[in-house]
């Protein structure tokens, strides 16, 4: 069965440094999602991204993120600045274009702020 | 998107039918209901959805009131592996899913 791939699947950052978190989408998916769950909390949406460019944002996506479809393969969360508060496991998710599918995530990067 | 509503955890015995309700009466006549699952602090997993038909596929069956204010999901014979919070989310467009606490599902031996 198709996979959403995540890598790395943990990351320890100082605080202040950027990083780049990694997402290989199913082949034919064209909607592509960022999620994160801080540990003990509910999955919180980030952002959605569509024809190569950002569908919807929460208001947790400041500009502090950045995301990327830079090859038409991959799928980049980035963020510039680290803070503490972002230590969360970051899920990436695609879709196909209709609405008869569900969307498939992966099995997430834990992302910790030192 | 509709808010819903779910009991908080729920106890199942293993083989046995495990009915998970939810409870969505703001629905609107265009979102459908999504239940997804995590199982320890992996990704959440698409289980099934519907619109308003009952549906069923490999892993789950999908019962939808008449009103469609509430919603069963239904495991036949649930196993240790069903162990995990279950997520019950209606939507309307393509952009996000909001996830809620869930039902702590733990099927027991």
């Amino acid at each position: 069965e198709p996979e959403v791939t995540q890598t790395p699947s943990h990351q320890v950052t100082q605080m202040g440094q950027e990083v780049i978190l990694r997402c290989v989408p199913i082949s034919n998916h064209l909607y592509f999602y960022w999620y994160r769950q801080i540990l003990g909390q509910k999955v919180e949406f980030l952002v959605s991204f569509y024809n190569n460019e950002i569908s919807e944002k929460s208001e947790i996506f400041d500009d502090q993120f950045s995301v990327e479809r830079p090859d038409g393969s991959n799928f980049t969360l980035k963020i510039r600045s680290t803070k503490l508060e972002d230590s969360a496991m970051y899920f990436c998710a695609s879709k196909r274009t209709d609405q008869n599918y569900g969307y498939t995530f992966g099995s997430g990067t834990r992302l910790t702020v030192v | 998107d509709a808010k819903t509503t779910q009991p908080t955890s729920m106890d199942c015995a293993e083989g046995r039918a495990a009915n998970l309700p939810c409870n969505h009466s703001t629905i609107s006549g265009n979102e459908y209901v999504y239940w997804y699952r995590q199982i320890h602090s992996q990704g959440p997993q698409y289980i099934i959805h519907g619109l308003k038909n009952n549906e069923t596929n490999e892993m789950a069956s999908l019962i939808i009131t008449e009103d469609r204010k509430s919603s069963t999901l239904i495991l036949p014979h649930a196993t240790l592996r069903d162990t995990a919070v279950y997520y019950c989310i209606v939507r309307a467009n393509d952009y996000k899913l909001s996830f809620g606490a869930g039902t702590t599902v733990t099927v027991r031996a």
